[in-house]
């Protein structure tokens, strides 16, 4: 079965980090385009990054410079690395897998307050 | 960055009503559109991709159509698990964006 399983998330003050991380199983996670996507508490939902089987990753505006998105491969597992965390991006986070968005994780929810 | 402009926002409708929820993205997208169904507390559902790929194990009463930059989701029967939020998402180009969002609500 495929499936997605986020951790990782929790609460952190202004300014912390924190990793979030999505375990990948019944599939490799070398062969797929991979997302994070964010939703604050009753909103709509943000994709955050990407990374593409080749390596290259794209990156929400909003946190550019700050989040970082990578795998590790002998792992099966996918990273969001969130430095620099301010209260905007309290929300909870899934990753998602290929273009289209075809399986997502339960979701992680990260609070950023002090 | 395209923007996606999902209407309504909100639809009241009845078991058995056919319900039609649209998307306009600000420059084309070719074709390159998802639509998910997301019930409270639980993670997006993908629905239809490519505009009118049907996900395997959707129901067929979910149907996609549209081209360029306009996009239409229809539900030709609504059924009572249906009643939840939709949204519309390109991913033609990054940033990837997603349609606000319409509350499927029961009449």
């Amino acid at each position: 079965e495929v499936q997605l399983v986020e951790s990782g998330g929790g609460l952190v003050q202004p300014g912390g980090s924190l990793r979030l991380s999505c375990a990948a199983s019944g599939f490799s996670l070398s062969n797929f385009d991979m997302h994070w996507v964010r939703q604050v508490t009753g909103k709509g939902l943000e994709w955050v990054a990407a990374l593409n089987t080749d390596g290259d990753t794209h990156y929400q505006d909003s946190v550019k410079g700050r989040f970082t998105i990578s795998r590790e491969i002998a792992k099966n597992s996918f990273y969001l690395q969130m430095n620099r965390l301010s209260a905007a991006d309290t929300a909870v986070y899934y990753c998602a897998r290929r273009y289209h968005y075809d399986t997502w994780g339960q979701g992680a929810l990260v609070t950023v307050s002090s | 960055d395209t923007q996606m402009t999902q209407s309504p926002s909100y639809v009241s409708a009845s078991v058995g009503d056919r319900v039609t929820i649209t998307c306009r993205a600000s420059q084309s997208v070719n074709n390159w559109i998802a639509w998910f169904q997301q019930k409270p507390g639980k993670a997006p559902k993908l629905l239809i991709y490519a505009a009118h790929i049907l996900q395997s194990g959707v129901p067929s009463r979910f149907s996609g159509s549209g081209s360029g930059t306009d996009f239409t989701l229809t539900i030709s029967s609504l059924q009572p698990e249906d009643f939840a939020t939709y949204y519309c998402q390109q991913a033609n180009s990054f940033p990837h964006t997603f349609g606000q969002g319409t509350k499927l609500e029961i009449k």
